[in-house]
């Protein structure tokens, strides 16, 4: 079956360093990959995704590259703000995002001023 | 655009009692929605499945019975909890798929349950 694996954390930051969360994916076929951000408080959201291989998601300054030949779908930032803590979601289906979602098991990120 | 609400946002309740959470698109129709939990710490974990009009399709070892799906219109979604016990305490998340542009699924805040 399909599954996801990102880096555990929490992982923290001062403002300003890079960050990079690592994950990676099993699945058949060819799956669309999606990273979500949870705010404190807050429903997840769509941070980017992408829907084949070498494709290139960003958003907000973040930017994830879809990997086949290592299942892999890396999310960095070169700058991050106090504003991006949160937790990040890695996850993938199958078709489009309405389909199933398969959810990775999220990285706390804290980052201080 | 493609809002999600849920109410309430927290519930307590005793062991033993029901407790309804509802799902709503605010400016969208949703034909599909999906019910997720959530524990603390961890990732989301799909519960099940609810297109408008018919029956909830469920995960493997998700009982039908206790978690109670209703999708009565493209705009609300239901789920109830029966006969709560403490390790249902959970937070429990929608969300919903609109079509074309919005097909794609839009979350809901969350759902706090507490069972005492």
């Amino acid at each position: 079956g399909n599954s996801v694996t990102q880096m555990e954390g929490p992982v923290t930051l001062s403002e300003e360093a890079f960050l990079t969360i690592n994950c990676t994916y099993t699945a058949t076929g060819y799956p669309s990959l999606f990273w979500y951000v949870q705010y404190p408080g807050e429903g997840l959201q769509l941070l980017l995704k992408a829907t084949k291989a070498d494709d290139k998601g960003s958003n907000k300054g973040f930017e994830a590259t879809y990997r086949k030949e290592t299942t892999s779908f890396h999310l960095e930032k070169g700058s991050v703000q106090v504003s991006d803590s949160a937790v990040y979601f890695c996850a993938l289906t199958r078709g489009a995002a309405g389909n199933k979602l398969t959810f990775g098991g999220g990285t706390r990120v804290l980052v201080k001023p | 655009g493609a809002v999600v609400s849920q109410h309430p946002s927290w519930v307590i309740c005793k062991s033993g009692t029901s407790v309804k959470i509802e799902c709503r698109s605010l400016d969208f129709q949703a034909t599909t929605m999906f019910w997720y939990r959530q524990f603390p710490k961890q990732s989301l974990m799909l519960m099940a499945t609810s297109n408008e009009g018919s029956k909830a399709t469920y995960e493997q070892g998700v009982e039908k019975d206790k978690f109670l799906i209703n999708h009565a219109s493209l705009t609300l979604s239901t789920l109830t909890v029966t006969s709560a016990h403490p390790e249902d305490s959970s937070f429990y998340i929608c969300s919903a798929r609109g079509t074309g542009a919005l097909h794609e699924q839009f979350f809901g805040p969350g759902t706090r349950l507490t069972v005492l």
